[in-house]
């Protein structure tokens, strides 16, 4: 399953909005989870099964979708939430994840 | 907390075979399944496969006829072979737990190691 993120980079400030999209090439159900990645870091889940926040993730972050269209909302952006988010297909093998997108300051 | 330390070598020459071992701490290996995901240098994430407490595996396919995953539950402790490397292999190397809810569907990765970069070049 091909996982497509948009946008590949996405400049905003403090305090935006931001919607990053994911498109599946096939049917997935609510099976998406989406990563924050710091520079040298590795990644770490912020939203599982679609819609759900994992533990200690602020509630600026939330997920919504299903089928092969979803969405990671972050409701007021914090200096630090710049980096580099993915979406993962949990569905079937192998996994896949999205191709990135960088949020950059404005 | 449950740690992961990925560990090997940092260079291989093209045409040999890349080998790392990731050690579990903080928890056993036993009950869960573990992944190895890679990394290009400025790309994105890609899933090589994963391996059970039990010793069964599932690969990518873009990857199968070259990869070997083993695990070590004496030494809490899970392995990565890649032969016959080129530069395109070369990348972050990461080991990973698989998480499951209570009804044994996938749901993400949740603990990770910090990664090691594997440079293929002779």
């Amino acid at each position: 399953i091909q996982m497509t993120q948009s946008p590949s980079s996405v400049s905003a400030s403090v305090g935006d909005r931001v919607t990053i999209t994911c498109r599946a090439s096939q049917g997935i159900n609510s099976w998406l989870a989406w990563y924050q990645q710091k520079p040298g870091k590795a990644p770490k889940v912020l939203i599982y099964a679609a819609s759900s926040l994992q533990s200690g993730v602020p509630s600026r972050f939330s997920g919504s979708g299903s089928g092969t269209d979803f969405t990671l909302t972050i409701s007021s952006l914090q200096p630090e939430d710049f980096a580099t988010y993915y979406c993962q297909q949990a569905n079937s093998f192998p996994r896949t994840f999205g191709q990135g997108t960088k949020l950059q300051i404005k | 907390q449950v740690q992961l330390q990925e560990s090997g070598p940092g260079l291989v020459k093209p045409s040999e075979t890349l080998s790392l071992t990731c050690t579990v701490s903080g928890g056993s290996i036993s009950r869960y399944y573990w992944s190895w995901i890679r990394q290009p240098p400025g790309k994105g994430l890609e899933w090589i496969g994963y391996i059970s407490y039990s010793g069964s595996t599932n690969y990518n396919p873009s990857l199968k006829s070259r990869v070997t995953i083993s695990v070590d539950t004496s030494k809490n402790q899970f392995s990565l072979n890649l032969s016959s490397v080129t530069a395109a292999d070369t990348a972050v190397y990461y080991c990973a737990r698989d998480y499951y809810d209570d009804s044994g569907s996938f749901l993400y990765f949740d603990y990770w190691g910090q990664g090691t970069l594997v440079t293929v070049s002779s």
